[in-house]
């Protein structure tokens, strides 16, 4: 199956700085979506985006599907924004089967 | 409100007992899947579902079993359970029209003594 590597692994912010988050995948992909896991447990969906730049207030992303890799753009961080940001992909086989990363935990501190 | 519901939320049980957790859908979306999250592993799929009486093993299927008689429910059964299927368990669904955008429960915390 398609391996998803996601880095950093940990991340401490302060309060209004930016960050980026990373992830890779090692096949072609034709699903992309990031989830950000709140210190709740919540998963909601943040961005479906197998390929080009999306935007929504403070966050974006960028997925460069030919170079296997997607970017998550969290500026003016705010504490609300800390939690486990995953990364999921799913292959071109069409089998609707997503696979995550591990994961990029973020702490924004006051 | 458009949702997926799980339940119950959180579980102590013992080892063999069986237990169902329940998961149900309000939106008519056709694919339902079951993921476990453990630390340092990020969300792995037990089952997952295509549409009503289609279900297919994803990375994680031992221990486990799943049915789909109606399209709103997907419930995950555990025949035996064991100490090492102590985990917190998602449930999610989506439409099959476009993209498959996961819609997930809120979590179900299970831990097997």
């Amino acid at each position: 199956g398609i391996q998803v590597e996601q880095s950093p692994p940990d991340l401490i912010l302060q309060e209004g700085a930016n960050s980026t988050l990373r992830c890779n995948f090692s096949d072609s992909v034709n699903n992309l979506q990031w989830f950000h896991q709140n210190p709740w447990g919540q998963l909601i969906n943040l961005f479906y985006i197998p390929s080009g730049t999306k935007q929504n207030g403070r966050l974006s992303a960028t997925t460069v599907a030919t170079e296997r890799y997607s970017l998550l753009y969290i500026s003016s961080s705010q504490t609300t924004d800390s939690g486990v940001y995953f990364c999921a992909v799913e292959g071109i086989s069409g089998d609707y089967k997503l696979s995550f990363g591990a994961g990029t935990t973020v702490t924004v501190r006051a | 409100e458009a949702q997926v519901t799980q339940n119950p939320r959180y579980l102590i049980t013992v080892t063999g007992k069986k237990l169902t957790v329940t998961c149900s859908q309000n939106m008519n979306h056709e694919y339902m899947s079951w993921y476990r999250q453990d630390p340092g592993l990020g969300l792995r799929q037990i089952y997952y579902s295509m549409n009503v009486e289609v279900t297919d093993k994803g990375d994680v299927p031992e221990g486990y079993k799943v049915s789909r008689k109606e399209k709103r429910n997907f419930p995950l059964i555990l025949e035996s359970p064991s100490p090492n299927q102590t985990s917190l368990y998602f449930c999610a669904s989506s439409s099959r029209v476009g993209a498959n955008v996961l819609t997930f429960g809120a979590g179900s915390r299970l831990t097997v003594l």
